[in-house]
């Protein structure tokens, strides 16, 4: 079965600034997918960015990059220039190709202040 | 735009009535999941469904069953609710295909059970 690490403790992160959100995920199989989702007090869980295992460039979506590094097995969260919306919960996700479920880290906490 | 909607945002029962959560999505989505998220935890897979009248058992399927008549409608059923299940339960839809798996979610809906 996949699995998902998210390890960083909760995060302040300074307006305008840029954060790096860590994700490790260890599968053996090659065909799977890569999410990261945004959960901010409210509840609802977002979608913000995709990385497939064969896609050749880093995935970006406006201010959201992954940064992925397949033989270290790692998908990293970038966000650039923060913005005080950005407070939330981070979730990294993983899916083998095909199989619709979805694998979940225990997310990551950001405050972004002013 | 893809919508997924929940029946309720808070909802409180008492030990041993029957929960009907209900969710709908408007985009003809083939697939639709009920996850619980409990702090710590993260989310966990309760049932999913990739047909009308198909489900499958996700990891933590035990005091749940659900049902599924219509494409756009997926319901999980507490048959006797008991305080551990207690959490937010997210409901999630995506299309069928072989790669992309991008799961939309509801609100959620944050259940007490006194």
């Amino acid at each position: 079965a996949q699995k998902i690490t998210q390890t960083q403790p909760g995060m302040f992160v300074q307006e305008k600034e840029a954060v790096t959100l860590d994700c490790t995920y260890d599968t053996s199989d090659p065909s799977y997918g890569l999410f990261w989702y945004k959960q901010p007090s409210s509840g609802e869980m977002i979608f913000l960015i995709y990385q497939g295992s064969y896609d050749q460039q880093n995935a970006t979506e406006g201010r959201y990059s992954l940064n992925f590094q397949k033989a270290r097995k790692s998908a990293n969260l970038v966000i650039s220039a923060s913005q005080l919306g950005d407070s939330a919960m981070y979730f990294c996700a993983m899916t083998l190709y095909g199989n619709n479920r979805l694998a979940f880290g225990k997310g990551n906490q950001v405050v972004v202040i002013p | 735009d893809v919508k997924v909607t929940q029946s309720s945002r808070y909802l409180v029962k008492r030990t041993g009535e029957k929960v009907f959560l209900e969710c709908v999505q408007d985009m003809d989505h083939e697939n639709m999941f009920w996850y619980r998220q409990d702090p710590g935890l993260g989310l966990r897979l309760i049932y999913f469904s990739y047909d009308v009248k198909m489900k499958e058992k996700g990891d933590i399927p035990e005091g749940y069953s659900v049902s599924r008549e219509k494409k756009e409608r997926f319901s999980l059923i507490l048959e006797s609710a008991s305080t551990n299940q207690t959490s937010m339960y997210l409901c999630a839809s995506s299309p069928a295909g072989p790669n992309t798996d991008t799961q939309y979610f509801g609100p959620g809906t944050r259940l007490t059970v006194l």
